[in-house]
């Protein structure tokens, strides 16, 4: 079956540092998503992007985050000037589909800030 | 505000025994989704519900969705250990995003 992949599964950073997590989206896959989970806690949307835009973020997506489709296959979440609360597991979604059907989500980067 | 609460928060069940979890929602969606999440994994989708009274079922676990009482269902009939993991509800409140419920932590016990 069709994954989403990310990598690194892993990353650690200093705070104030800039990170990029990838992903490769699912290849008929449209719309295209971020979501984080902070250990412990439920799963929070960031951003969707369709159409080579961004369609709706979340009030934690602010001017320290962006994200890209810098060609036909990988989406990336930029978050720029960590700090000690970025840290969470990041997942990528996408779907063919938007609301009207399921999310595929990826396995995740989890990102640690020291 | 858009919220989904779920309940119970964590289940220790016996094996072969029937459970439910629900998941309640603040205000209109006819969009509702059900996810598993095993430790440390991501998140594999169990359901899509898009209608009222849709109901789904698949293997020893069965989904409802009442959008007038603003409540999901999540059946478990006869648990076996593979159960065990955090079920999360998700609802989609006519936007782009996902609203997550706060997650049913399940262990089966033999």
């Amino acid at each position: 079956e069709p994954e989403v992949t990310q990598t690194p599964s892993h990353q650690v950073t200093q705070m104030g540092q800039e990170v990029i997590l990838r992903c490769v989206p699912i290849s008929n896959h449209l719309y295209f998503y971020w979501y984080r989970q902070i250990l412990g806690q439920k799963v929070e949307f960031l951003v969707s992007f369709y159409n080579n835009e961004i369609s709706e973020k979340s009030e934690i997506f602010d001017d320290q985050f962006s994200v890209e489709r810098p060609d036909g296959s990988n989406f990336t979440l930029k978050i720029r000037s960590t700090k000690l609360e970025d840290s969470a597991m990041y997942f990528c979604a996408s779907s063919n589909r938007g609301r009207d059907e399921k999310l595929f989500f990826g396995s995740g980067t989890q990102l640690s800030v020291l | 505000e858009l919220k989904v609460e779920q309940n119970p928060l964590f289940l220790s069940m016996q094996e072969g025994k029937n459970y439910t979890i629900y998941c309640n929602y603040s205000t209109t969606s006819d969009r509702l989704y059900w996810y598993r999440q095993d430790p440390g994994k991501s998140l594999e989708s169990l359901f899509v519900l898009l209608s009222n009274g849709a109901v789904k079922q698949e293997g020893r676990l069965m989904a409802s969705l009442d959008t007038k009482a603003r409540l999901s269902t999540l059946h478990i009939t006869a648990a076996v250990h593979d159960l065990s993991a955090t079920y999360f509800c998700a609802v989609n409140f006519g936007n782009e995003k996902l609203t997550f419920g706060t997650g049913t932590r399940l262990t089966i016990i033999p």
